[in-house]
């Protein structure tokens, strides 16, 4: 059982720029939601993916926007990078619709993601 | 607004017992999470409450009450890789999780 891969693990961007950042899903798993997370601080919930329709979002601005394919890999696309968009980006895949009930998350490392 | 409190950091002996409290509110409750982050690396869930008590999986243990808004995660036989950051999240009406600041667990030998 393959866990969940983010790719790219560091980039650096400059102001007004665009960034794609990519995860694939733990196998099984056919939801996919992307958090924030700045330094010393927890992760704050961006949006979550299922059937490859977003079906939850947090406050965040449109020039934050994702997909979700087929494979139920998924991308997060932020344009017209800020300075404060500096943080951890972190993927995590769950199995929505099971019978457990708890849905637990499996986190991706992470892309750090650094605007000047 | 909705709001996860934990302390920031906290100091432990090798051996000993920890206990991280979490106090919450948030629009609706459909379950409460804890989380360990270590430096550099992605949260791994370590335990998941729904109903009031304590659930108890191995080193830790974690309880809930929902009449308080109030969780902790108890640790046992502190281990010097227990150092990490234990993430509190709250999973609200909307299904969404809501996350408090982490706390900083340092274990010393």
């Amino acid at each position: 059982e393959t866990g969940v891969t983010q790719s790219p693990t560091h980039l650096i961007k400059t102001r007004g720029q665009q960034v794609t950042l990519r995860c694939s899903s733990q196998s099984g798993h056919n939801t996919v939601s992307w958090y924030q997370q700045a330094l010393g601080q927890g992760p704050q919930f961006i949006f979550q993916y299922y059937r490859e329709e977003e079906n939850g979002r947090g406050n965040f601005p449109p020039r934050f926007s994702g997909l979700q394919f087929p494979n139920y890999s998924s991308e997060l696309n932020v344009n017209a990078l800020e300075l404060d968009d500096s943080a951890l980006y972190l993927c995590a895949s769950s199995l929505e619709g099971s019978s457990s009930g708890a849905n637990v998350l499996t986190f991706g490392a992470g892309s750090r993601l650094t605007v000047l | 607004g909705q709001n996860i409190d934990q302390p920031t950091e906290m100091t432990a002996t090798e051996g000993a017992i920890v206990q991280i409290n979490c106090t919450y509110q948030t629009s609706g409750f459909n379950g409460l999470f804890w989380y360990q982050q270590h430096a550099g690396e992605a949260p791994t869930f370590l335990s998941y409450n729904v109903l009031d008590g304590l659930e108890e999986k191995g080193r830790f243990s974690s309880f809930l009450s929902r009449s308080k808004g109030y969780s902790y995660l108890l640790l046992k036989e502190l281990q010097m890789k227990d150092s990490a950051s234990c993430l509190c999240a709250v999973r609200d009406s909307n299904y969404q999780l809501i996350w408090g600041a982490g706390t900083k667990l340092i274990i010393k030998p």
